[in-house]
C-alpha cells in the first residue's frame, strides 16, 4: 500500500493564495484520482475536489486541484483566502480496494 | 436533501461488539457504494470498510486494522449501513462516520458516531 504525505501545517493573510502538496510515497499519482476534503473544527468532512480537479456543485471556484507527475503529487490550491477557509484538509486517493487518506494540512489565516 | 445519520455509538470495554447504523435519505440509496471513515481523537481521518452496490456484487472491502473484526453490511429496502464491530481495542476508539460512494471518492457524509473502547 502507499502513503499520502502532506505538509503539517500552512498559514497565509486572508486574499493571499496557499497551495498545498500530497506526495504519492509508491505508484503513480497519476493512476487513481485524487480527492481533497475540508474539515473544520467541530465538523464532518466535505468534499471540495474530486477526480483531480472537479468541483462539486456550491464549492467556489478559489478552489482548484491539480496533479503533477514529475513529483508525483497533488496540489490544492485555494486563492482569495477566506476566514472560512481555516481548517483542515484532506487528500484521498484510491488503489486495489484501498482508500488512502493523506495526513492533513491544518490551514490557518492570519 | 440528502442525509446520513449515524447512531450506535458509546462507551464499550475491549473485548465487546458494538454495531452501528447508517440511516439514509434524500438519494438512491441502492444505486451507491457505502463507507465508513474513523477518526480517532485529535488524529487523521482512516478508511475503515466499504461495500458495493448490489449491481457490483454486494461485496464488502476492510482496511487491514478491521480485517477479520469489523463487517459492513446493508439493507437497501431499509436505506441504511452497517458496521458490526467484534473485538473492539482500545485503538478502535473514534469518531465513526458513514459516507457515500459515487466511485472513487466519498460524496455525502453523516456527522458521525463517537466509539470510546475502554475498561
Amino acid at each position: 500500500n502507499f502513503m499520502l504525505t502532506q505538509p503539517h501545517s500552512v498559514s497565509e493573510s486572508p486574499g493571499k493564495t496557499v497551495t498545498i502538496s500530497c506526495t504519492r510515497s509508491s505508484g503513480s499519482i497519476a493512476s487513481n484520482y485524487v480527492q481533497w476534503y475540508q474539515q473544520r473544527p467541530g465538523s464532518s468532512p466535505t468534499t471540495v475536489i474530486y477526480e483531480d480537479n472537479q468541483r462539486p456543485s456550491g464549492v467556489p471556484d478559489r478552489f482548484s486541484g491539480s496533479i503533477d507527475s514529475s513529483s508525483n503529487s497533488a496540489s490544492l490550491t485555494i486563492s482569495g483566502l477566506k476566514t472560512e477557509d481555516e481548517a483542515d484538509y484532506y487528500c484521498q486517493s484510491f488503489d486495489s480496494s484501498n482508500y488512502v487518506f493523506g495526513s492533513g494540512t491544518k490551514v490557518t489565516v492570519l | 436533501e440528502v442525509q446520513l445519520v449515524e447512531s450506535g455509538g458509546g462507551l464499550v470495554q475491549p473485548g465487546r461488539s458494538l454495531r452501528l447504523s447508517c440511516r439514509t435519505s434524500g438519494f438512491t440509496f441502492g444505486d451507491y457504494a457505502m463507507s465508513w471513515v474513523r477518526q480517532a481523537p485529535g488524529k487523521g481521518l482512516e478508511w475503515v470498510a466499504f461495500i458495493r452496490s448490489k449491481f457490483y456484487g454486494g461485496t464488502p472491502e476492510y482496511a487491514a486494522s478491521v480485517k477479520g473484526r469489523f463487517i459492513i453490511s446493508r439493507d437497501d429496502s431499509e436505506n441504511t449501513a452497517y458496521l458490526q464491530m467484534n473485538s473492539l481495542r482500545t485503538e478502535d476508539t473514534a469518531v465513526y462516520y458513514c459516507a457515500s460512494l459515487p466511485g472513487y471518492y466519498f460524496d455525502y457524509w453523516g456527522q458521525g458516531t463517537l466509539v470510546t473502547v475502554s475498561s
